[in-house]
């Protein structure tokens, strides 16, 4: 079956320590987005790639960093610079003109 | 700025009871609006899109229709697994990119 995984579920972080968010996809989509969700507001966009090799800085990019080697990962770091990590972070993924596909999110929570 | 606003924020309704919910939005140059369901600790789950004003969508109890200025998302006849928060988002070409802008949700009981 083709679709977005994203893990882990749920994930840790201690205050100062950078965490990895993987995310891949098989559907063969060119551009791959991160978003954060926060409890009683919309998706915002931290980071998005069209293409293999590049990548933007969306709405809210400050304390996180991505990377895109290879057209079926987009994986998210979540630095030690990012001061309100706690939330949900979904991943999507866009062919051409279709709809984005979401993964099932990861769900992180600084102790 | 590409801006969307959902109302309400929740909607609570009886089993049966008919409504709707409203997207409002301002961008420049619709390339697509898209409504979600999300489920509590979910995903998005990908509703219907709509591209130019006049059109309308349907899937079971849901029909989905665009303005220039807004989309309605009627529910007709509700049941309880209807319960979800809804999405809207639009795309615009703005930079260049397929970025989407996500509205805040509405977040819908249905109660039985």
């Amino acid at each position: 079956d083709g679709g977005i995984t994203q893990s882990p579920k749920y994930l840790f972080r201690k205050e100062g320590q950078n965490v990895t968010l993987s995310c891949e996809q098989n559907l063969n989509h060119d551009a791959m987005y991160w978003y954060r969700q926060d409890p009683g507001q919309g998706l915002r966009l931290i980071y998005y790639s069209q293409i293999v090799n590049d990548f933007q800085k969306g709405d809210i990019a400050e304390g996180y960093s991505v990377s895109r080697e290879k057209k079926e990962s987009f994986p998210l770091t979540v630095t030690s610079a990012q001061k309100n990590p706690t939330a949900f972070y979904l991943c999507a993924s866009t062919g051409l003109n279709t709809e984005a596909f979401f993964g099932q999110g990861t769900r992180l929570t600084v102790v | 700025e590409d801006q969307v606003t959902q109302s309400p924020e929740a909607l609570r309704l009886q089993e049966g009871e008919s409504s709707s919910l409203n997207c409002s939005y301002t961008v420049s140059g619709l390339r697509g609006l898209f409504w979600y369901r999300q489920d509590p600790g979910k995903g998005p789950e990908f509703l219907f899109t709509l591209y130019s004003a006049g059109e309308e969508k349907e899937k079971e109890r849901l029909k989905a229709t665009l303005t220039k200025k807004e989309s309605f998302l009627h529910i007709t006849a509700p049941k309880p697994e209807d319960s979800a928060t809804y999405l809207c988002a639009v795309q615009s070409p703005r930079g260049g990119a397929q970025k989407l802008v996500f509205g805040q949700g509405t977040r819908l009981t249905i109660n039985p």
